[in-house]
């Protein structure tokens, strides 16, 4: 059973469209992430939410927004794409500790995205 | 600002030998670290975990924690050519709001 997935794995996409990418974990973790991989491999932050609370919000623009239905899911919702949001999306969930820190993230296995 | 810092190489190193990585941090107070590892094209996979001073040690890989002077590295041991790949240094830093920070990750190159 996949932990983490994630879809569409590919999305090609003209400027200004809407589109969404889900995500889904099975591990019953109760915090979940979106990270936003550039062309140099930086993984930067975008979202986290636990327990169905933003938690924190990096300096993201407002065309993002992240939707959780539920604990197991985090989507990411994004308006009026714009050329430099062409990246790799990826999603990631992970357990606080009880003794406070947090355990591994895992992650699913990313959404490519390119706006045109 | 909280940063964490590697560098990103390539490192080269021959088959059978240790590759040493590094990583520094900016806040005193992190409590959690973790490496990942990232073939192209994939997602990070975890390598290793840390939470106190000293050594942990998993098969090839040992992972070293240094909080005094702010860095943790990893070490692996009798490299393959399948270790190439890029790895990913996380930190949690204090504040309570339990996100991992990335360093750019060191690109390490493992040659027959």
């Amino acid at each position: 059973d996949t932990a983490v997935s994630q879809t569409p794995k590919y999305l090609v996409t003209q400027m200004g469209n809407d589109k969404s990418i889900k995500c889904e974990q099975n591990l019953g973790h109760d915090t979940m992430y979106w990270y936003k991989q550039d062309s140099k491999k930086f993984l930067k932050i975008m979202f986290s939410y636990n327990n169905k609370e933003l938690i924190i919000n990096e300096t993201v623009p407002n065309r993002f927004s992240p939707k959780s239905p539920d604990k197991a899911h985090l989507n990411l919702h994004i308006n009026s794409l714009e050329l430099g949001d062409s990246a790799v999306y990826f999603c990631a969930s992970s357990q606080l500790k009880v003794s406070g820190g947090l355990n591994e993230q895992f992650f699913g296995p990313g959404t490519r995205l390119t706006v045109l | 600002q909280k940063e964490v810092e590697q560098n990103s190489g390539p490192l080269s190193v021959p088959e059978g030998a240790i590759a040493s990585l590094n990583c520094t941090y900016s806040d005193r107070g992190s409590q959690s670290f973790f490496w990942y590892r990232q073939y192209s094209g994939k997602s990070p996979e975890l390598i290793m975990s840390i939470y106190s001073n000293g050594d942990k040690e998993d098969g090839r890989f040992t992972a070293q924690l240094n909080k005094a002077s702010q860095y943790v590295s990893l070490l692996i041991r009798d490299s393959q050519p399948s270790d190439s790949a890029t790895y990913l240094c996380a930190v949690v830093f204090s504040g309570g709001s339990y996100i991992p920070t990335f360093g750019r990750g060191t690109s390490l190159i493992v040659h027959p």
